[in-house]
């Protein structure tokens, strides 16, 4: 099966422009989760959906950091004005169902290298 | 507040050697440990998992020991090859909620010839 495709791969902009990540997760996953990679860190979660309902946004920016996922498929992530400390690898990943009381597997997309000069 | 400690940043071993990569938790909500590997240019990949009810687990060359009383656990690559190397996170999830896995920094592996 194909895995989760991320748009664009790379992205450079300058800070206070905005940008937008795209998601497409492997087909029939009901979860996708979009993951913040700082340099020499582990991925931070950022939000989760489960079909088109978000199930935990608690450590999104919300004042700049806007996501959305119509018709439970694909996904985008958008950054308004973007700052210099968010330059970073923005991971997609996606699981089957999400579902409580199960410990899925996340399969994670290759991401977005953004560069906020 | 860095809630699961990876240790050590980067490691250097000879093809045919032991990698050993460890990680402390604090929170004794977590209940589940995946161990990723990531190379360059890609997302992690699951490479193998444990659950806190068994003090071991191997899957080939790999293989996850446990210790619940001192909050700690590990990943020993066995007989390690230049394809190992990568970066490895630890990660540790909670029972209940969302599941989501809180990374440790990871640990940059080269595996020499």
């Amino acid at each position: 099966e194909a895995g989760v495709a991320q748009s664009p791969r790379y992205k450079i902009i300058e800070k206070r422009q905005s940008v937008a990540f795209w998601c497409n997760p492997i087909s029939g996953h009901a979860t996708l989760y979009w993951y913040q990679q700082i340099l020499g860190q582990g991925p931070k979660l950022l939000i989760q959906f489960q079909n088109n309902g978000v199930v935990d946004d608690s450590q999104l920016p919300k004042d700049r950091f806007s996501a959305e996922r119509l018709k439970g498929v694909d996904s985008t992530l958008k950054i308004q004005p973007a700052k210099l400390e968010d330059s970073a690898v923005y991971l997609c990943a996606s699981s089957r169902t999400g579902g409580a009381g199960w410990f899925e597997t996340q399969y994670f997309g290759p991401g977005t290298r953004l560069l906020v000069l | 507040q860095q809630q699961v400690k990876q240790s050590p940043q980067s490691l250097i071993v000879q093809k045919g050697g032991i990698s050993i990569i460890n990680c402390a938790y604090e929170n004794t909500a977590f209940d589940y440990f995946p161990w990723y590997q990531q190379f360059p240019g890609k997302g992690p990949a699951l490479l193998i998992a444990i659950r806190p009810d068994v003090s071991e687990k191997k899957e080939g060359r790999f293989t996850i020991s446990f210790n619940k009383s001192a909050k700690q656990f590990s990943l020993h690559i066995m007989d390690s090859q230049p394809g190992d190397s990568a970066t490895y996170f630890c990660a540790a999830s909670p029972s209940g909620g969302s599941y989501i896995p809180t990374f440790g920094r990871g640990t940059s592996l080269i595996v020499h010839p």
